[in-house]
C-alpha cells in the first residue's frame, strides 16, 4: 500500500533561517507528490505538486521541493523563513490513475524570533 | 468568494445522536472528496464521487457513514448513531477532474459527547 512517512513531528527554525521539511514516500509506480500547508481554522493549501519532469519543483510562498527517486524522499526548502510560515505541513501522494490523496503525518513548523 | 464551503463548520453532538454535514465544491468541479483528520495525523480517505456517483470508498466507512452528491453538485455526509471515536475533523475537497489539484474546505469540526 501507498504511504508517506514524514519523520520530523514538530521543527522549530529561527525566523530568517533556511528550511527543510522531510518526506519520504513507499516504492510505487509514478507517484504524484504533494506538500500541503494547513494553518489554525484554515483548509489545507497546496504549495506545490510533482507529477513528472523537472525534479525541483517551484510553489507558492517562496517553497521548492526536490524529488529524488533513488532517495524515495521529497523534500520541502524554503531559503529564508517568515513567521507567518507558522503551521502545519503535509506531504501526500497519490497515484496515476488513483487520485485519493494518501497524507503524511504532518510537521508542525514553529518560528522563533 | 468561490472556493469550496463546508457547513457547519462547528458541531457538538452526544453520543448515538445522528449528524449531517454538508459540502459545496467549487462549480464547476465534477469530482468531491470527503476524508477525515484526527488530531495529531494527517487527513485520511473516506469517500470520493465523480458527478453523482460514488466511485470508491474506504473501509474507515463504517455503516454508519452514509455519503451522497444526488445532483452531482453539493455533498452531505451523514454519520448515524455517533460514538466518541467519530470525533474529527471532516474535510472536502472538490477537483476538476481525474489528477487535477484538490482543493479543500476549511472542515467541520465534529466533537461527540
Amino acid at each position: 500500500a501507498q504511504s508517506v512517512t514524514q519523520p520530523d513531528i514538530h521543527i522549530t527554525v529561527s525566523e530568517g533561517a533556511s528550511l527543510e521539511l522531510r518526506c519520504n514516500y513507499s516504492y510505487g509506480a509514478t507517484p504524484y507528490l504533494f506538500w500541503y500547508v494547513q494553518s489554525p481554522g484554515q483548509g489545507l493549501q497546496l504549495l506545490l505538486k510533482y507529477f513528472s519532469g523537472d525534479t525541483l519543483v517551484q510553489g507558492i510562498k517562496g517553497f521548492e521541493a526536490e524529488f529524488k527517486r533513488s532517495q524515495s524522499s521529497f523534500n520541502l526548502r524554503k531559503p529564508s523563513v517568515h513567521w507567518s510560515d507558522a503551521a502545519e505541513y503535509f506531504c501526500a501522494r497519490t497515484r496515476r490513475g488513483n487520485e485519493k490523496l494518501t497524507f503524511g503525518t504532518g510537521t508542525r513548523l514553529t518560528i522563533i524570533p | 468568494d468561490t472556493g469550496v464551503s463546508q457547513d457547519p463548520r462547528h458541531k457538538i453532538t452526544k453520543r448515538g445522536q445522528n449528524v449531517t454535514f454538508r459540502c459545496d465544491p467549487i462549480s464547476e468541479h465534477n469530482r468531491l472528496y470527503w476524508y477525515r483528520q484526527t488530531l495529531g495525523q494527517g487527513p485520511e480517505f473516506l469517500t470520493y464521487f465523480q458527478n453523482e456517483a460514488q466511485l470508491e470508498k474506504s473501509r474507515l466507512l463504517s455503516d454508519r457513514f452514509s455519503a451522497e452528491r444526488p445532483k452531482g453538485s453539493f455533498s452531505t455526509l451523514e454519520i448515524q448513531r455517533t460514538e466518541q471515536g467519530d470525533s474529527a475533523m471532516y474535510l472536502c475537497a472538490s477537483s476538476l477532474g481525474r489528477d487535477d489539484e484538490q482543493y479543500f474546505g476549511p472542515g467541520t469540526r465534529l466533537t461527540v459527547t
